[in-house]
Formats: C-alpha cells, sequence, structure tokens
C-alpha cells in the first residue's frame, strides 16, 4: 500500500496525560500536513512541513502541541497534558510540489484520539 | 480564503445525478475550486478541482459559470457507495507559490437511498 499511512488508528487515553501520533506520508510526497476534525466539522488545518521545515502553524496549534518532521519522511504529533477537548480524529495528508506544480493532498485514514 | 456555503445535507435514489452546488461569492482571481469526499471514519479524498466552465474525470463533472461564484458538483448515476460528505473549497491551486493548506466547511452529507 503506497498510501499515506497513520499509526496508531486508534488511542483513548486519560487526561493529562502525552500522546503521539505518527505518520508515513507517500514515499515521493515532499508536503505533509497535519488536520484534526472533530463530529460533524470539516478538517481544520493544524500545520503543515516542507521536507524538514516546519513553514506554517494554526493558532489551534496551542503550545501543548508540537509536530515534527525529522528527516523529511515520516512526521510526529504529540500533544502534551492532553485534556477532553483533545478528543477529534487527527488526520495527516501529504502532497508533491514540483516545478512549481502542487499534486493534490492525499489523506491517511486518521487516529482517532478520546481522551477520558 | 473565499467562504463557501453548500447544503447540509441531500438525499437521492440510486442511479439517479446529483448535483450538489457550492456558492462562494468572494472568490478571487487566482482561486480555484476543489471538491473532496469523506467517508466515516476516513479522510478526504479528492474527487475534482476546477478553475472555469466545466472539467470531467471519471468521478464526476464540475461546472463552473462564468461570474465564478458558484460551482456545482455532478455525481452521474449515484450508488449506495457514494453516500459520504462533500466538501467545496476554494483557495488552492496547483501552481500556488505557498502551501496546500485546505479550509473545509462542514461539507454536504449525501444518502443515497436504495
Amino acid at each position: 500500500d503506497t498510501g499515506v499511512s497513520q499509526n496508531p488508528r486508534h488511542k483513548i487515553t486519560k487526561r493529562g496525560q502525552n500522546v503521539t501520533f505518527r505518520c508515513d506520508p507517500i514515499s515521493e510526497h515532499n508536503r505533509l500536513y497535519w488536520y484534526r476534525q472533530t463530529l460533524g466539522q470539516g478538517p481544520e488545518f493544524l500545520t503543515y512541513f516542507q521536507n524538514e521545515a516546519q513553514l506554517e502553524k494554526s493558532r489551534l496549534l496551542s503550545d501543548r502541541f508540537s509536530a515534527e518532521r525529522p528527516k523529511g519522511s515520516f512526521s510526529t504529533l504529540e500533544i502534551q497534558r492532553t485534556e477532553q477537548g483533545d478528543s477529534a480524529m487527527y488526520l495527516c495528508a501529504s502532497s508533491e510540489r514540483q516545478g512549481g506544480m502542487n499534486t493534490e493532498a492525499f489523506f491517511g485514514q486518521g487516529t482517532r484520539l478520546t481522551v477520558v | 480564503l473565499a467562504k463557501t456555503t453548500q447544503p447540509i445535507s441531500m438525499d437521492s435514489y440510486e442511479g439517479q445525478e446529483v448535483n450538489i452546488t457550492c456558492s462562494h461569492n468572494n472568490i478571487a482571481t487566482n482561486d480555484y475550486i476543489t471538491w473532496y469526499q469523506q467517508f466515516p471514519s476516513q479522510g478526504p479524498r479528492f474527487i475534482i478541482q476546477g478553475y472555469k466552465t466545466k472539467v470531467t474525470n471519471e468521478v464526476a463533472s464540475l461546472f463552473i459559470p462564468a461570474d465564478r461564484k458558484s460551482s456545482t458538483l455532478s455525481l452521474p448515476r449515484v450508488s449506495l457507495s457514494d453516500t459520504a460528505v462533500y466538501y467545496c473549497l476554494v483557495g488552492v491551486s496547483y501552481s500556488g507559490a505557498g502551501s496546500y493548506q485546505l479550509t473545509f466547511g462542514k461539507g454536504t452529507k449525501l444518502s443515497v437511498i436504495p
């Protein structure tokens, strides 16, 4: 399978704990995005990487959230001191930019986080 | 980014053509119109993108009038498997210099009835 892969698919954690999600983009894609989606809403942009550089961060990304893409391949999203309001689906997407053109974004199946 | 307005939900019988219209009155000159489909517990999937007139691919057609203040996604002969949420987005383009940041609204929940 050469699509975007996210792990784990589901995560249940107690309030106050830290969690980390992983995203493996399509291999030739140099752009990687994180989105968050709550029930009944469309996905909301969180952050974006081009290769290993984090170029955009939404104001939704509080200081408890951190994302990395250390070698320009996979990415991790960490949430520290989780709160019940962090319960959501966390989606990763990737796209390719070559010769000034973007491909469309391809999404993974997401990680569903439940904070109890 | 231009705001979009689309119906919250639509119902259709199997085999019918479905047209979902999206309003984007404040669309900018350089903005493209993109539609995504999302099934429950899955990430969104790109359907089609266009700038003006008509675009057709193997999945859908996209009609954009001359003023570009609205667009219509047309799904021919829908089946039960087309039951999903459809999002209309404005502002991204293949040739944009910036990121491919997507701004989703609440989408249109299409229910296909047997």
